[in-house]
């Protein structure tokens, strides 16, 4: 079955240091999203992606984060100057179209900022 | 208050046994995610639901949207379904974005 894979698994980086966290949707997939989970919290939604352009964002959201869709596969997080509370896990998510469409989810990212 | 409520937040049960896990949420939606997210962190999805019920297995999810309301259950429960519960609804149509529950850490003892 087409997965979402995300890497890498794990990312150790120092405090305002830049991060970039990579993940490869399901091939067919239009819908893209990333979310995030800080320890023993919730998951929480982060930002939505269609059409080469941001469709829905969070206010953790900020400045600091962008996305982007380099080629026809991946799709990517940015972390411009990462601070201690961005450590966390990344999750990207795909779907293949809008409305009654089910997310999958990769495995996740744990970031860790030093 | 959240907008997403699970109950209960623990829950620990002898193999085999019954299991039901609920989800309340206060806001319109459109439809709902069942999430499984194991100890490594990764999460699958189990079910997605816009009304009704839907069965896979040994895992059956209901939802009425009226009363805003989903549970998850699990019949003959096993070791192997000790894991985090996450139920996440998504708003109305042109909203596509999951809103998470807290989870129910559920435990099954052999």
């Amino acid at each position: 079955e087409p997965e979402v894979t995300q890497t890498p698994s794990h990312q150790v980086t120092q405090m305002g240091q830049e991060v970039i966290l990579r993940c490869v949707p399901i091939s067919n997939h239009l819908y893209f999203y990333w979310y995030r989970q800080i320890l023993g919290q919730k998951v929480e939604f982060l930002v939505s992606f269609y059409n080469n352009e941001i469709s829905e964002k969070s206010e953790i959201f900020d400045d600091q984060f962008s996305v982007e869709r380099p080629d026809g596969s991946n799709f990517t997080l940015k972390i411009r100057s990462t601070k201690l509370e961005d450590s966390a896990m990344y999750f990207c998510a795909s779907s293949e179209a809008q409305g009654g469409q089910p997310q999958h989810f990769g495995d996740g990212t744990r970031l860790s900022i030093l | 208050k959240n907008e997403v409520e699970q109950s209960p937040q623990n829950l620990t049960a002898q193999e085999g046994e019954f299991i039901t896990i609920n989800c309340s949420y206060s806001v319109g939606i459109s439809a709902l995610h069942w999430l499984q997210q194991h100890p490594g962190g990764g999460i699958v999805s189990l079910f997605m639901l816009s009304s009704g019920k839907k069965k896979h297995g040994r895992l059956i999810a209901t939802i009425n949207i009226q009363e805003k309301h989903s549970s998850l259950h699990i019949t003959a429960s096993h070791p192997r379904d000790s894991a985090v519960y996450i139920c996440a609804p998504r708003r109305d149509f042109g909203n596509e974005k999951l809103t998470f529950g807290t989870g129910t850490r559920l435990t099954i003892i052999p």
